[in-house]
């Protein structure tokens, strides 16, 4: 069974600091990989997806299959960046995204 | 675009009541999801359609959860009877297709609370 684990629910950090939002998944193939983001009042919407190695609004994420991670990362927070993030996983062949818990990043000025 | 549409956006029942929700995708996308989201954890797919046609309802209560996508474009997903733990957002999006290229678009969601 395809699980999606985020081990943080809320992350705060300072405007211009480093984030990290950690993603580990658990499944025997070769997965695709995707966060979502969710912002006040608005509505859940993809922020990137592994298949495309995009960065996007500064954010990148790499997949590591030997630790089953596939972390969002950005260099330097930004005051919007605060939401709440969750990363999904779809296995290969299979048409059902499953979601992790999702973690709630809040960026301090 | 207009984006996935969905009614109500509120709604507060009973226990044992029975409630229905719509949504309406965007225009020409054949994939229609419906997502339960509790309080505190992300969205677990409920029913997926491909048109009109169901692709994936495992996770669906089908003792109690019922969903139809007629002529494939609207759908409902109804509840009867509703239990307190089905309390949650339900979230309807839809896609082009499926698969790994093709993003889902979310509606705004229906929150449900059963009394």
């Amino acid at each position: 069974a395809q699980r999606v684990t985020q081990p943080e629910k809320l992350l705060s950090v300072f405007k211009g600091a480093p984030v990290e939002l950690k993603c580990n998944y658990s499944y025997s193939g070769s997965p695709e990989l995707f966060w979502y983001v969710q912002y006040s009042r608005q509505r859940l919407q993809l922020l990137l997806r592994h298949i495309s190695r995009e960065s996007i609004k500064g954010f990148t994420a790499d997949l590591n299959k030997g630790e089953t991670s596939f972390h969002l990362k950005k260099p330097f927070a930004q005051e919007e960046d605060s939401a709440m993030y969750y990363c999904a996983l779809l296995a290969r062949g299979a048409q059902k995204l499953v979601f992790g818990q999702g973690t709630r990043l809040t960026i301090n000025p | 675009e207009a984006g996935v549409a969905q009614s109500p956006r509120y709604k507060i029942i009973e226990k044992r009541q029975s409630v229905a929700f719509w949504c309406n995708p965007i225009s020409g996308h054949a994939t229609l999801y419906w997502y339960q989201q509790i309080l505190g954890q992300g969205p677990k797919l409920l029913i997926q359609f491909q048109n009109n046609g169901v692709v994936d309802d495992s996770q669906l209560p089908k003792d109690r959860f019922s969903a139809e996508r007629l002529k494939g474009v609207d759908s409902t997903l109804k509840i009867q009877p509703a239990k307190l733990e089905d309390s949650a957002v339900y979230l309807c999006a839809s896609s082009p297709t499926s698969g790994a290229y093709n993003e889902q678009f979310f509606g705004p969601g229906t929150r449900l609370t059963v009394l």
